[in-house]
């Protein structure tokens, strides 16, 4: 089954830019997909199909591929963007999601 | 607008069973994939399972198994998911999600507001 890799944790000065990433043997062959979980609250949406973006997410939120990895990138970090955050695919053989082990990002 | 309104918290003994409902408002409730992901305290998202409400065609986590069951009521559209057998180590915050399938895409684009369950002795 699939395991995505994720650093536990990144740090960053507010302005600064953050870069999550999510490896896997082979991950170009799926399509990846990000979430943002601030404390005390559910996930949401925030980057799917490697590198779009659902409505009302800001443009200093970006996704991208390439080879084993997939980075989630934050531009113009502020405050309220701190948060765990969770990359995920999809397992076809078995039918059901598969998540990387999340990310806490901390905005110094 | 897309809704999932989970049920309220939950408090159970070890040995018993939870049924956590999820009741979704906006698009077609039965030809969308609902799913369930746990969290446990300061843990990440573990997938549960499945359920397809047009279909009624259901898939569990390994894991799991043996202990959750989660049906569908097209008439409210509602999902529920049990899970039997309860320890302590049950103890999270349990989330439904919405599945968004297209051209061998899927991911969960809404949520609802995840319950608590607790087990405690």
């Amino acid at each position: 089954s699939y395991v995505l890799t994720q650093p536990p944790s990144v740090s960053v000065a507010p302005g600064q830019t953050a870069r999550i990433t999510c490896g896997r043997d082979n991950l170009g062959t799926n399509s990846v997909h990000w979430y943002q979980q601030r404390p005390g609250q559910a996930p949401v949406l925030v980057v799917y199909d490697d590198s779009d973006r659902p409505s009302g997410i800001p443009e200093r939120l970006s996704g991208s591929s390439s080879g084993n990895t997939a980075t989630l990138t934050i531009s113009r970090v502020e405050a309220g963007d701190e948060a765990d955050y969770y990359c995920q695919v999809w397992d076809i053989s078995s039918d059901h999601p598969v998540f990387g082990g999340g990310t806490k990002l901390t905005v110094l | 607008q897309v809704q999932l309104v989970q049920s309220g918290a939950e408090v159970k003994k070890p040995g018993s069973s939870v049924k956590v409902s999820c009741k979704t408002a906006g698009g077609t409730f039965n030809t969308y994939t609902i799913t369930w992901v746990r969290q446990a305290p300061g843990q990440g998202l573990e997938w549960m399972g499945r359920i397809i409400p047009m279909f009624g065609t259901t898939n569990y986590a390994q894991k799991f198994q043996d202990r959750v069951s989660i049906t569908a009521d097209e008439s409210t559209s509602t999902v529920y998911m049990q899970l039997s057998s309860l320890r302590s180590e049950d103890t999270a915050v349990y989330y439904c999600a919405r599945v968004f399938s297209s051209w061998g895409s899927f991911y969960l684009e809404y949520w609802g507001q995840g319950t608590l369950v607790t087990v405690s002795s």
